[in-house]
Parts: C-alpha cells; sequence; structure tokens
C-alpha cells in the first residue's frame, strides 16, 4: 500500500534562506511524483511534475528531485521569500490504478 | 486558457436537500476526480472517472454520487447532506496512460460546503 509523508509538518524560516521540503513514499514503482502549493482556503496550484524516468525539475526558485530507489523526493526553495508562504504538498498516482495519494504537507512561514 | 471549473464556489445548506457540485475541464483530459480536504485529514478521494460513463469510488464515496455522461464534465451530488459532509470540495483532472492517470493533476479553485 502506498503511503506518502511529509517531513516537516511546519517550518519556520527568516527571508532569504534556502530550503528543503521532504517527501517520502512506500511504494518506488511510481510513474511520477508532483508537488503542489495551497495558499488557505485555496485550490492547490501545480509547481512541478517529475516523470519517473527523470532526476529532477527547476521552475525558476524551485527545484525538485526525485529518488524512486529510496522512496524520497525534495523540494528546494531557494532564496525563499514571504510570498513563498503557503503549504506544500507532494502526490503520486497509485500504481494500477487510479487513485492519487497526497502528503498531508509541509506548511512553511517565511518571515520578513 | 487551461482550466478547471468549480460551481458553486461557496453554498450554505440544510440537511437533506439535495445538490449538485459542478466540475468542468477544457483540457480534453480523460481523467477526472473528486477530493474533500478537511482539517487533519488532508485531502481524501471521493469518487473518480477514467473515461465518460467509468467511474469508481475512492476513499471515502459514502453518501456522495457521480456521473460522467461527457468528457468535459463531472458532477458530485450530494442525494441528502449530513453535516458531515460539510467540508472544502475540490475536482481535478489529468490525461491518463499506462491504465494510470500518469499526467499532471489540475485542480479546480474549491467549493466550500456547509451543511446545516
Amino acid at each position: 500500500k502506498q503511503e506518502v509523508t511529509q517531513i516537516p509538518a511546519a517550518l519556520s524560516v527568516p527571508e532569504g534562506e534556502n530550503l528543503v521540503l521532504n517527501c517520502s513514499f512506500t511504494d518506488s514503482a511510481i510513474y511520477n511524483l508532483q508537488w503542489f502549493r495551497q495558499d488557505p482556503g485555496k485550490g492547490l496550484t501545480s509547481l512541478l511534475l517529475i516523470q519517473s524516468s527523470q532526476r529532477e525539475q527547476t521552475s525558476g526558485r524551485l527545484n525538485a528531485s526525485l529518488d524512486k530507489s529510496s522512496g524520497r523526493s525534495t523540494l528546494y526553495i531557494a532564496a525563499s521569500q514571504p510570498g513563498d508562504s503557503a503549504t506544500y504538498l507532494c502526490a503520486v498516482p497509485k500504481t494500477g490504478g487510479f487513485k492519487t495519494i497526497f502528503g498531508a504537507g509541509t506548511r512553511l512561514f517565511v518571515k520578513a | 486558457e487551461a482550466q478547471v471549473t468549480q460551481n458553486p464556489r461557496y453554498l450554505i445548506t440544510v440537511t437533506g436537500k439535495k445538490l449538485t457540485v459542478t466540475c468542468s475541464q477544457n483540457m480534453n483530459h480523460e481523467y477526472m476526480s473528486w477530493y474533500r480536504q478537511d482539517p487533519g485529514l488532508g485531502l481524501r478521494q471521493i469518487y473518480y472517472s477514467m473515461n465518460v460513463e467509468v467511474t469508481d469510488k475512492g476513499d471515502v464515496p459514502e453518501g456522495y454520487k457521480v456521473s460522467r455522461k461527457e468528457k468535459r464534465n463531472f458532477p458530485l451530488i450530494l442525494e441528502s447532506p449530513s453535516p458531515n459532509q460539510t467540508s472544502l470540495y475540490f475536482c481535478a483532472s489529468s490525461r491518463t496512460g499506462q491504465g494510470a492517470n500518469t499526467g499532471e493533476l489540475f485542480f479546480g479553485e474549491g467549493s466550500r460546503l456547509t451543511v446545516l
């Protein structure tokens, strides 16, 4: 059974700091892994999608890596800004089916 | 613009009064899904659809119905809403391949439902 865990659950950092968010999954046979951002009470915005054949994806100040063998993905945020404050979730589609498993998210607060 | 549109965005209703939350996508995606999000419980899948006329239960289907008569639309129906269905609901869509939803998931803005 696929389980997705995100650590830490919450993180508070000063503006300008580089930070890493972690996502672990138990079944390494995944098609892809997707990172989302969610502002309070709002929808999920897709940040990065890493296919199983890829090692990393980059978009602006964001870089996501994928290590299937160890069941881990990291989201690196460079030079954090107060506008980055949000909850970040990772998700993997369940192999052999049509369900998507979400992590509980990491709530990030960037202090000005 | 590629998007998933949900309506209504906010709704307050009373126990037992049937309601429908609509979801429409303009990306020609085969896969569509409904989730609910509750504090401390995260995102939980209600129902999903792999294509027209093909639907299946997610993890929390009780009290909900869906239909997929057209590729672009996937309405969520609450036949007799109860207070425990008060939640934030999201619709999402993606491409499919390899027998799974392998594409990027796109989410709607959410529908906040309150059942009194």
